[in-house]
């Protein structure tokens, strides 16, 4: 059964560092987001990606952010200069259709630790 | 505003029915998901409801909603250890497709 996967698993970054946490998501799939869930929070929306553009984003998605699909397969998205804040797990996410459930499938998530 | 609560923890014994509650404040919601995250893992989607519909069962799992009080439940059916999860309430508040979560209910699961 297709999956959405994401690299690395975990991640270990200095403050002030750049990183860039990738995800393949299902092939024929055409809707892709970012979500984060910090340690004991909610899980938060970041961020919707269609037709090569940035549907929505939330206030967290500041311009610190941004999300590329650089080829037919990999989606990514890159923090500029991690803050201690920015630690928690990230989840990739897809879907196909445009009308009916929109059923979203999630990858297993980056846990990213920013010292 | 967009705001999903669940409570936080609930213990049930192997065999017995477990059921979880979610409200949820946006009444443009169209569809309502379960999904389940066990330990180390990501977000397994269970199963969703649209929002015109009352009930939905799919196997052990038994989905009601409340549109008028914005609450929405997961019965589960003969609840096994392998249960053991947390669970989120989630809804699609636009046509993007955000989903808006709620925190978690831990669900153990004890012998």
């Amino acid at each position: 059964e297709p999956e959405v996967t994401q690299t690395p698993s975990h991640q270990v970054t200095q403050m002030g560092q750049e990183v860039i946490l990738r995800c393949v998501p299902i092939s024929n799939h055409l809707y892709f987001y970012w979500y984060r869930q910090i340690l004991g929070q909610k899980v938060e929306f970041l961020v919707s990606f269609y037709n090569n553009e940035i549907s929505e984003k939330s206030e967290i998605f500041d311009d610190q952010f941004s999300v590329e699909r650089p080829d037919g397969s990999n989606f990514t998205l890159k923090i500029r200069s991690t803050k201690l804040e920015d630690s928690a797990m990230y989840f990739c996410a897809s879907r196909r259709e445009a009308g009916g459930p929109q059923t979203q499938y999630f990858g297993p998530g980056t846990r990213l630790l920013v010292l | 505003g967009e705001d999903v609560e669940q409570s936080l923890f609930l213990s049930v014994r192997e065999g017995d029915s477990s059921v979880i509650n979610c409200t949820y404040t946006d009444s443009s919601s169209t569809y309502l998901y379960w999904y389940k995250q066990e330990p180390g893992a990501g977000l397994q989607l269970l199963t969703y409801i649209f929002s015109n519909m009352d009930m939905k069962q799919d196997q052990r799992l038994t989905v009601l909603l409340n549109k008028k009080d914005k609450h929405l439940s997961l019965r589960i059916a003969d609840t096994q250890t392998g249960d053991s999860a947390i669970y989120f309430c989630a809804e699609k508040t636009d046509s993007w497709g955000k989903l808006q979560f709620g925190a978690g209910t831990q669900v153990v699961v004890t012998p």
